[in-house]
Order: C-alpha cells, then structure tokens, then sequence
C-alpha cells in the first residue's frame, strides 16, 4: 500500500464546473498538506498549504483536511480551462524532517 | 525574482552511459533538493542539501547516483551508469530553510534512457 493515494484520472470536466480532487493517507504522524499545480513539462507549483485539519480558502480554490479520516480534498469553482493541469497532493511530518511525501497526481482537463 | 533554473532541459542516452544535471536555486536559498518524477507518478526526493551538507540521501540509489553542492549554491545530479529504469524527469527544486519553508521547483530535466 502506497502512503499517499490519488486517483490518476483523467477527470474531464465542462468550464465552470466544481471540481473536487481527493487524496487518502495512511500515516497518521502527516501534519502539513499541500496541494501543487504541475502544468505539461513544468516544475509543480504550490497552490494551497494546510497545517492540521480544517479548511483553507484562496479565491477559486478551497483546501480540506481530515486528519480523522485521513483524506484531504481539494475543490475548484468556477473552473476555467487554464486550471487544465495535474494536480499533485503533498504532505510531511516534522519527525520525518519535513520530507514531502507525494500522491500520483490527477490529471484535470477542463473543457472550453 | 528569478526561479530555479535547470539544464539540460531534455537528454537522451543510451544505458551505460553517464549523463549529469545542473542546478541553480533561488538566490538566497539555503536548501536544495533533487527529486525523480517518474511518468505517471509523483515527485520522489533524491537527496536534500542545506547548504553544502547532505540532509537526507536515503533514496538516493548511491551505487550509480551521485550529487554535490560545492560552495551551497549550484548543485549537479550524476547518473552513472544509467539503467532504462533512469528514465524520468529530473527536478531541483529550493527553499530558505530547512523545515516548513515553501519549495520552489525548476522546470526539470527529462532523461530517456535507450
């Protein structure tokens, strides 16, 4: 069993749609959760960084962490063909000297 | 303020040979680090430099891999020799420091392996 789980898609959706893009984790020790944007033959960007459980907002994108459940999520609204991209989920643990720890990847293409 | 910059940005070689790769962080930076994406998978950390000191290599195949940070600057990867299974994108990325600190990745090198 991988540590980070992500569906690799793709998940293809239509302009303006909520899209919802999910992780699972299996080690519960996982404190900070990140979410990166990797467009085609790019380096990842970081898009939302979380600290613990709860949510985050920053415009368009919202960040939830479940550390009960161990799922974090990451919703879009109002998604825009230039969110077409992977979107990689993140995380690390300060016993593990803050390591990133990354899912798969989902591959998003919104449709125009 | 200028990105991490990464070269070659593609290479191709055939299995045996070595092949090396260049990093340059963001000026200022103390941490740097080398990741392997292999297709369809996420980043995996190869080595972690602060500074010129070697953090972490705990993943770094160490009996044909090779990296170094000579005066905690620039920093190069080296494969040698390669195997098909090399075959990634290779990608550097930095921080200020060391513990939460946002990485900041370069565009990467894609390495084919023949």
């Amino acid at each position: 069993q991988k540590e980070v789980e992500q569906d690799p898609g793709p998940l293809s959706v239509p302009e303006g749609a909520i899209v919802s893009l999910n992780c699972t984790y299996s080690n519960s020790a996982f404190q900070y959760f990140m979410w990166y944007r990797q467009y085609s033959r790019k380096g990842p960007e970081l898009l939302m960084y979380t600290y613990s459980s709860g949510n985050k907002e920053d415009g368009r994108f919202t960040a939830q962490v479940d550390k009960s459940s161990k799922y974090i999520s990451l919703f879009i609204r109002d998604s825009q063909p230039s969110d077409s991209a992977t979107y990689l989920c993140a995380m690390s643990a300060l016993q593990y000297g803050n390591k990133l720890v990354f899912g798969a990847g989902t591959i998003l293409r919104v449709k125009s | 303020e200028a990105g991490v910059a990464q070269s070659p940005r593609y290479k191709i070689i055939e299995k045996r040979q070595s092949v090396a790769f260049w990093c340059n962080p963001i000026s200022g930076h103390a941490t740097l680090y080398w990741y392997q994406q292999i297709l369809g998978q996420g980043p995996k950390l190869l080595i972690q430099f602060q500074n010129n000191g070697v953090v972490d290599d705990s993943q770094l195949p160490k009996d044909r891999f090779s990296a170094e940070r000579l005066k905690g600057v620039d920093s190069t990867l080296k494969i040698q020799p390669a195997k098909l299974e090399d075959s990634a994108v290779y990608l550097c990325a930095s921080s200020r420091g060391q513990d939460t600190d946002t990485q900041y990745f370069g565009p990467g090198t894609r390495l084919t392996v023949l």
